[in-house]
C-alpha cells in the first residue's frame, strides 16, 4: 500500500516563494502527482513526475527523489489566487495502476 | 470541451432512500473511478473501473455500488444510504497510461439525515 504525508496548512506571501514538501512510502511507484484544489471545487492537474529531478512548468516546478521517496511543489512570484490546496498523489505499479492521495496542503497567501 | 459531468451537484437525502448520483466523460477514457472527501482524510477512492464491465474495489467500497456498461457512464449507487456517507464526491476519468492525468468533475455534496 501507500502512505502519504503533506504539512497541513501553509502559509505565504504574495510575490514569494514556497515549497510545499510530500513524502511517500509505497510497495509500487510509477509516478507522482500534484493537483490543486480550490475550496469546494474539483482537483486540477499540476505537474507529473517519475524520474529523479526537477520538472518546471512556468511558476510552478515539482522535485522528485525515488530513493528518498521525497517530492516537494515549488511555487514562485506567488499570487492571491494560489490560495488553494494542493495535494500529492503516487500511482502504484502493482495495483491496476492506482493514485492514492494525501490529505493536501491548504496554502493560505497573504497580501 | 473536455470534460466530465457529476449529478446533481447537491443533495440533501433521508437515511435509506436509495440514490445515484451520475457521472459521464467525454474523452474516451479506459478508466474511471470515484472518490469521496472528508476534512482531515483527504481523497479516498471508492470503486475504480479499468473498463467496460470491469470494476473493482477501492480503499472505501462499503455501501456503495457501481456499474460500468458503457465507456462514459460510471455511475455511483448508494442502495441505503447513512449518515456517516454525508460527503462531498467526486468522479475521475483519465487514460490507463503510467503517466496519464486525472480529470475530475465538479464534485457532488451528499448529506444523509
Amino acid at each position: 500500500g501507500q502512505n502519504i504525508d503533506q504539512p497541513t496548512e501553509m502559509t505565504a506571501t504574495e510575490g514569494a516563494i514556497v515549497q510545499i514538501n510530500c513524502t511517500y512510502q509505497t510497495s509500487g511507484f510509477n509516478g507522482l502527482f500534484w493537483y490543486q484544489q480550490h475550496a469546494g471545487e474539483a482537483p486540477t492537474f499540476l505537474s507529473y513526475n517519475v524520474l529523479d529531478g526537477l520538472e518546471e512548468k512556468g511558476r510552478f516546478s515539482s522535485f522528485l527523489s525515488r530513493s528518498k521517496g521525497y517530492s516537494y511543489l515549488l511555487l514562485k512570484e506567488l499570487q492571491m489566487k494560489d490560495s488553494a490546496s494542493y495535494l500529492c498523489a503516487v500511482r502504484d505499479s502493482t495495483n491496476a495502476g492506482k493514485s492514492t492521495f494525501g490529505d493536501g496542503t491548504t496554502l493560505t497567501v497573504k497580501p | 470541451e473536455a470534460q466530465v459531468t457529476q449529478n446533481p451537484r447537491y443533495l440533501i437525502t433521508v437515511t435509506g432512500k436509495k440514490l445515484t448520483v451520475t457521472c459521464s466523460q467525454n474523452m474516451n477514457h479506459e478508466y474511471m473511478s470515484w472518490y469521496r472527501q472528508d476534512p482531515g482524510l483527504g481523497l479516498r477512492q471508492i470503486y475504480y473501473s479499468m473498463n467496460v464491465e470491469v470494476t473493482d474495489k477501492g480503499d472505501v467500497p462499503e455501501g456503495y455500488k457501481v456499474s460500468r456498461k458503457e465507456k462514459r457512464n460510471f455511475p455511483l449507487i448508494l442502495e441505503s444510504p447513512s449518515p456517516n456517507q454525508t460527503s462531498l464526491y467526486f468522479c475521475a476519468s483519465r487514460f490507463t497510461g503510467t503517466n496519464t492525468e486525472a480529470f475530475f468533475g465538479q464534485g457532488t455534496r451528499l448529506t444523509v439525515v
